[in-house]
């Protein structure tokens, strides 16, 4: 069965510094990754989403993140980080032709001013 | 395109009594999800309907727990008896398509604490 790790519980940056959030993933072939967003109370938003080709992917709000298959990595990047980002980051891994996804723990996102 | 909408946002109930959560999904999308997620966890898998059938539930969701689509669009999701262990933001997803890389989208959840 698939899995996801996000090793990082809460981040702290100021804003305008750049972010990294890390995403490992367990997954025999080559997964559906997907970057998602929550802030408090609310739902999930789509940031990327990684299926094949590029392994550079660019998704909204300036985000972008990385395949790398060798490290069985999806990190997320942004080079300068605004005091709306704070939020809950969630890594998601799908498989098969189901849309099922397994998601990481997820990493909060604190910004300082 | 409205969004997944999904009621009531908040509910709060007594042990032991049914509840029943509503999800519209995006009118066009074939896919419909439920996911659980409880405090500093993810979302975690529940069940999903292909239009009106129901294709997959996890061991997470007891007897509990029923889910329906009934005519490929809306669905209900209904929790018998609850238990304090059901106080979880309980989200539903919609997508479009057959295959494993189309996005879900989600609503902005129902909250339930159970007392």
């Amino acid at each position: 069965a698939q899995s996801v790790t996000q090793p990082d519980i809460h981040i702290t940056v100021s804003e305008g510094a750049s972010l990294e959030l890390r995403c490992n993933y367990s997954y025999g072939a080559t997964p559906y990754l997907f970057w998602y967003v929550q802030s408090p109370g609310q739902g999930l938003q789509l940031l990327l989403k990684y299926f094949s080709g590029d392994t550079l992917v660019q998704g909204i709000k300036g985000f972008e993140a990385e395949f790398k298959r060798s490290q069985s990595s999806f990190n997320l990047r942004k080079p300068s980080v605004h005091w709306s980002d704070a939020a809950e980051y969630f890594c998601a891994v799908g498989t098969g032709t189901a849309s099922k996804l397994t998601f990481g723990t997820g990493t909060r996102l604190q910004v300082t001013l | 395109d409205t969004g997944v909408s999904q009621n009531p946002r908040h509910k709060i109930t007594k042990r032991g009594q049914n509840v029943t959560f509503r999800c519209d999904p995006i009118s066009e999308h074939n896919r419909l999800y439920w996911y659980r997620q409880t405090l500093g966890q993810g979302p975690e898998f529940l069940t999903y309907f292909q239009n009106e059938a129901q294709l997959e539930k996890s061991r997470l969701l007891s007897d509990r727990f029923s889910a329906e689509r009934p005519k490929g669009s809306f669905s209900t999701l209904e929790i018998q008896r609850t238990e304090q262990g059901d106080s979880a933001m309980y989200l539903c997803a919609s997508s479009l398509g057959t295959e494993g890389n189309s996005p879900l989208h989600f609503g902005n959840g129902t909250r339930l604490t159970v007392t």
